[in-house]
């Protein structure tokens, strides 16, 4: 089945690492997703990354994928009080296109100055 | 080159109406998906279409329907509204084959 799980809630201080952890259990899915949620926004596509990758790294976004485990983290380098936001992260199935996103519940980050 | 644009932003209705929502792809995208957000169920898939035909179904009733246009704008309708379908509607497009799909800044549609 399609389950995706977040922890709900991460608060950091500016400048510091920020790490946003997701877990999922569709062992088919092709492709993973960071999705960013500004307040009153829709989402933003932050990165994303192919099954088959270990890690995928994007200016100060890095990005770490543990098949075996079926975890995917995202992690935010020097981060800003402009990333608070919600973070999604979301599979998409295999065979039913890219365009079938499954959604975690998202990961409220609060960036403290 | 323009986003995903989806009209009206904001939209309230009383229970038992019906209502539209629009989406206009970006220029060139040819598949049309819809969400529904809401903060008791999170980020749901409604339907996704390609070339005016719906190609993916979610797991909601079928007052909830959906069709596309020749010029890849597509639209949802929702029939006699409940309280429950009051939420954040998004609508993304993305290119046939890629893995990236963009989203519009959504509908919120409020059932009074």
């Amino acid at each position: 089945g399609e389950d995706v799980e977040q922890s709900l809630f991460l608060s950091v201080r500016e400048g510091d690492s920020s790490v946003i952890n997701c877990t999922y259990t569709d062992s088919s899915s092709t492709y993973l997703y960071w999705y960013k949620q500004e307040p009153g926004a829709g989402l933003q596509l932050l990165t994303y990354i192919f099954s088959n990758m270990d890690m995928k790294q994007d200016q100060r976004l890095t990005v770490l994928l543990n098949k075996k485990d079926k975890h995917l983290s995202l992690r935010i380098a020097d981060t800003q009080t402009g990333d608070s936001a919600i973070y999604f992260c979301a599979e998409s199935p295999m065979n039913t296109g890219f365009q079938k996103l499954v959604f975690g519940t998202g990961t409220r980050l609060l960036v403290s100055p | 080159k323009a986003g995903v644009t989806q009209t009206p932003r904001y939209l309230i209705k009383t229970r038992g109406q019906q209502v539209t929502l629009s989406c206009s792809p970006i220029s060139g995208h040819r598949s049309v998906s819809w969400y529904q957000q809401t903060p008791g169920q999170g980020l749901q898939f409604l339907f996704e279409y390609f070339s005016e035909t719906q190609r993916n179904k979610g797991n909601f009733p079928g007052r909830f329907s959906g069709r596309q246009f020749s010029n890849s704008r597509s639209e949802m309708n929702v029939s006699t509204l409940e309280l429950g379908d009051s939420a954040l509607y998004l609508c993304a497009s993305s290119l046939e084959g890629q893995a990236e799909a963009f989203f519009g800044q959504g509908t919120r549609l409020t059932v009074v």
